[in-house]
């Protein structure tokens, strides 16, 4: 079974560029999540999806980060313009969704540094 | 927000010795999940708890719940080397969400 995959690995701007992340998630899994994690510190939720609508993107700052999910399947986090609080890992989770599979996969994650 | 807190922070002990660590939560769960992250990969699932359950087994690890204090443990039994990583416990809201939120962790080290 493929994992979720998440590219780039690394990517590092200076501050005030745009920069986009991709994932896609494990196939049939309904809800994908974004998550950023600090070093030091635990993966705090951005947002999360369920299929291709938005459950929760309470602590995401909407003034600078946008996410979509395509077709309810590949997801795209974009964040424009970038902050030197930014920097962080990206992390992107899927699973089926449901009560009794509520367990996340997670991808290897996208290290972000802005300058 | 984070729901949960892991104590201790950093957690160093000799191989084969046993770790504990604890985590507190604040709000009502539906489950309670462990996860270990070695240094720059994601998250691995290691164990879920639900909040009608109070212990449970897998392998090496034992993990208790007790829903009155609001607080679970992860024991891992006869540490190896490979054991070295952060492990983070994750809460589950009592609602159809299915929102994870996850705690700072605990950094252990298991010296060979």
């Amino acid at each position: 079974e493929a994992g979720v995959a998440q590219s780039p690995r690394y990517k590092i701007i200076e501050k005030r560029q745009s920069v986009a992340f991709w994932c896609n998630p494990i196939s049939g899994h309904a809800t994908l999540y974004w998550y950023q994690q600090i070093l030091g510190q635990g993966p705090k939720l951005l947002i999360q999806f369920q299929n291709n609508g938005v459950v929760d993107d309470s602590q995401l700052p909407k003034d600078r980060f946008s996410a979509e999910r395509l077709k309810g399947v590949d997801s795209t986090l974009k964040i424009q313009p970038a902050k030197l609080e930014d920097s962080a890992v990206y992390l992107c989770a899927s699973s089926l969704g449901d009560r009794d599979n509520e367990k996340l996969f997670f991808g290897s994650g996208t290290q972000l540094s802005v300058l | 927000s984070q729901q949960g807190e892991e104590d201790p922070q950093a957690l160093s002990i000799q191989e084969g010795e046993n770790a504990t660590m604890n985590c507190s939560y604040k709000t009502s769960i539906n489950n309670l999940q462990w996860y270990r992250q070695n240094s720059g990969r994601g998250l691995v699932h290691l164990i879920l708890i639900r909040s009608n359950e109070r212990e449970k087994h897998s392998g090496r690890l034992r993990v208790t719940l007790d829903t009155s204090k609001k607080s679970s443990s992860l024991l891992i039994t006869a540490s190896r080397a490979a054991d070295t990583a952060s492990y983070f416990c994750a809460t589950s809201r009592m609602d159809s969400s299915y929102k994870l939120i996850f705690g700072s962790g605990t950094r252990l080290l298991v010296r060979p």
